[in-house]
């Protein structure tokens, strides 16, 4: 069963615009972990945030961490036409040796 | 491109019936990684192998097996096949064994479809 929720589980915007994509996941984690996923692909990772840590960036992204909440963020900055994929936040519980994986978030950026 | 390989790209088959799908993990990864994507389910890890060994076990059927062989290719078996079990299986691999920290890379996936 999923331990991770996206929201919006779609998401339509221009280029240039900024997205921003929620996670939120229920048992506590050593570190949750974003991919991207285009239609019928495999899944890329984009970036990594572990418990200890409350913000991290990469490029465009900036990903920000709220334990207490038990929730994630992702922001991609300046979009693309290139960025309009499938957005999955992976939370790793430290409680067994697992990864659970959220619904997804569609984004579609529209030139 | 990742640079990990599956086949076939897509399967198609009956119930009851069995499959093998087959991974090829980047160079010099050790681990791969098999993960099942369906729509009801979502994206879920059924088992990681390191060097050989079953190192990590997730949400896989006990009709499901897998294997890592010497030369580090990895094959999932699925037996006695439901149509629940059509989705979209995918592989990935990373240097080590570290399931939560390692970077995975993602082959293409493999589609069966169970008619």
């Amino acid at each position: 069963s999923q331990q991770g929720e996206e929201d919006p589980q779609a998401l339509s915007i221009q280029e240039g615009e900024n997205a921003t994509m929620n996670c939120s996941y229920k048992t506590s984690i050593n570190n949750l972990q974003w991919y991207r996923q285009n239609s019928g692909r495999g899944l890329v990772h984009l970036i990594l945030i572990r418990s200890n840590e409350r913000e991290k960036h990469s490029g465009r992204l900036r990903v920000t961490l709220d334990t207490s909440k038990k929730s994630s963020s992702l922001l991609i900055t300046a979009s693309r036409a290139a960025d309009t994929a499938s957005y999955f936040c992976a939370a790793f519980s430290n409680t067994g040796n697992q990864f659970y994986f959220g619904t997804g978030t569609s984004l579609t950026v529209i030139p | 491109d990742s640079g990990v390989t599956q086949t076939p790209k897509h399967l198609i088959t009956a119930t009851g019936q069995r499959v093998t799908l087959r991974c090829s993990p980047r160079s010099g990864d050790l681990s791969v990684y098999w993960y099942q994507q369906s729509l009801d389910q979502g994206l879920q890890f059924l088992i990681q192998y390191y060097n050989g060994e079953e190192r990590a076990k997730g949400n896989i059927l006990e009709r499901f097996s897998a294997q890592q062989f010497p030369d580090l290719h990895s094959e999932l078996n699925l037996s006695s096949l439901e149509l629940g079990d059509s989705a979209l299986y995918f592989c990935a691999s990373s240097v080590g064994s570290a399931f939560s920290t390692d970077t995975q890379y993602f082959g293409p996936g493999t589609r069966l479809t169970v008619l």
